[in-house]
């Protein structure tokens, strides 16, 4: 069975340039998540999804972050404009139904440069 | 608001010594907890999970972990430890409440000495 698929493994952009970072779960996953680590730190959540309903994305700075599951499959996670501070590791994971006790699988993660 | 605390960031063991890795966490409610272990150039990986009955749990590898609910902690142990246990420990806790989000602590990194 195939793990959770992330793509681009690594990104090198300048600031102000807009950047993409695409997921596919596990299939059969309903539930979706993007974390955003920093060096040195833990996952820190930014969106869930449920299938194609985004439930918690209190996390998510929206003013240039934004994410997307049209279809309750694969997603994708934008940054527009990026910042220096952007620069981190980008995780997604997947679980069966997104119940408390549910164990995470996750991807091998995005590395975003921002210069 | 809820956090995840690991005592260590970084800890050096030599071969056969043993391991054990500490982890408070602060939520007042029934909780779920999990160890996960990232390998050198591998991904995030579950170790070990609690969610309730017994609170010494036993996961891969010979890694265990106990869950003292008067002490707000789940420390991860292992009797001893081989050059492949190098890695990042990362705890997690997750409330069994809606909303069900994880909080993960900021890790400890882990270098056994051959």
């Amino acid at each position: 069975e195939a793990g959770v698929v992330q793509s681009p493994r690594y990104k090198i952009i300048e600031k102000k340039q807009p950047v993409a970072f695409w997921c596919n779960p596990i299939s059969g996953h309903n539930t979706l998540y993007w974390y955003l680590q920093n060096l040195g730190q833990g996952p820190e959540l930014l969106i869930r999804y449920e299938n194609e309903e985004a439930v918690d994305d209190s996390q998510l700075p929206k003013d240039r972050f934004s994410a997307e599951r049209l279809k309750g499959v694969d997603s994708t996670l934008k940054i527009q404009p990026a910042e220096l501070g952007d620069s981190a590791v980008y995780l997604c994971a997947s679980s069966p139904e997104g119940q408390s006790g549910e164990t995470q699988y996750f991807g091998p993660g995005t590395r975003l440069l921002v210069l | 608001a809820q956090s995840v605390s690991q005592h260590n960031h970084h800890v050096i063991l030599s071969e056969a010594a043993s391991l054990e890795l500490g982890c408070n966490y602060s939520y007042g409610g029934t909780v779920n907890l999990f160890w996960y272990v990232q390998y050198p150039g591998q991904h995030l990986q579950l170790l070990l999970k609690y969610f309730s009955g017994d609170p010494l749990v036993k996961g891969i590898k010979g890694f265990e972990a106990e869950f003292i609910k008067s002490k707000f902690s789940f420390n991860l142990r292992k009797p001893s430890v081989q050059w492949s246990d190098t890695a990042e420990y990362f705890c997690a806790v997750n409330p069994n409440t809606g909303g069900f989000k994880t909080i993960f602590g900021a890790g400890t990194r882990l270098f056994v000495k051959a």
